[in-house]
């Protein structure tokens, strides 16, 4: 079965400066990677998706993630970081192998401080 | 629009009793689920409809049962409620549930706080 990983519950940053999530995985079989957003008192907003190809993923809101497969890992990443930023992110993967849903992480909580 | 829809926004509610919270999707998607976020804001998936089908059951008491009068609606009820089941329940749908490139788009959440 597949899992996700997100090593940090919080992450701090100052604006203007990058920001690094971070997010790793484990499948059986190719890995459908996902990053999600959520702001307080909302759902989760897709952000951006790897599914083959170019291993650096561009996404809304000036976000990007590359994915490193011999780390297994799937960072999102944003050269630089606005207070409306600060939210809830998750990563999520799918499974190509099996046939399971979709499998979010535990979250971090990213603030971006002026 | 809103593309996915769910109400109420917040129930709060007593043990022991029934409740339902309404999902709408105007997507055309073909797949429907259930998540639930506890207090420290991890998700579980519950429930997943396709095509009017179950097709997950994940570890979830039978006191919970998703109903789907059509593609566009998945509903949940929930009997017999209990303290742990405070959290917030999400909606969401997908395009396809075996397009594994397919987001998911959810809904704004209901908080069902029982007491």
């Amino acid at each position: 079965a597949q899992s996700v990983a997100q090593p940090e519950d919080q992450v701090n940053v100052a604006e203007g400066n990058p920001l690094t999530v971070k997010c790793t995985y484990s499948v059986s079989g190719n890995p459908y990677l996902f990053w999600y957003v959520q702001y307080p008192n909302r759902g989760l907003q897709f952000l951006l998706k790897y599914i083959t190809g170019d291993n650096l993923v561009k996404g809304s809101y000036g976000f990007e993630a590359e994915f490193n497969k011999s780390q297994t890992s799937f960072h999102l990443k944003k050269p630089s970081a606005l207070v409306s930023d600060s939210a809830l992110y998750f990563c999520a993967v799918r499974d190509g192998q099996w046939d399971n849903d979709m499998r979010f992480g535990a979250g971090t909580r990213l603030t971006v401080k002026p | 629009d809103t593309a996915v829809s769910q109400t109420p926004k917040y129930l709060v509610t007593q043990m022991g009793n029934d409740k339902s919270i309404k999902c709408e999707q105007n997507l055309g998607h073909d797949t429907m689920y259930w998540y639930k976020q506890d207090s420290k804001k991890f998700l579980k998936i519950m429930f997943s409809y396709n095509n009017k089908e179950l097709i997950i059951n994940e570890t979830v008491p039978n006191r919970f049962s998703p109903k789907s009068p059509d593609k566009a609606h998945l509903n949940l009820h929930i009997n017999s409620l209990e303290l742990g089941d405070s959290a917030v329940y999400f909606c969401a749908s997908s395009q396809e549930r075996f397009s594994y490139n397919s987001p998911l788009h959810f809904g704004n959440g209901t908080r069902l706080t029982v007491t």
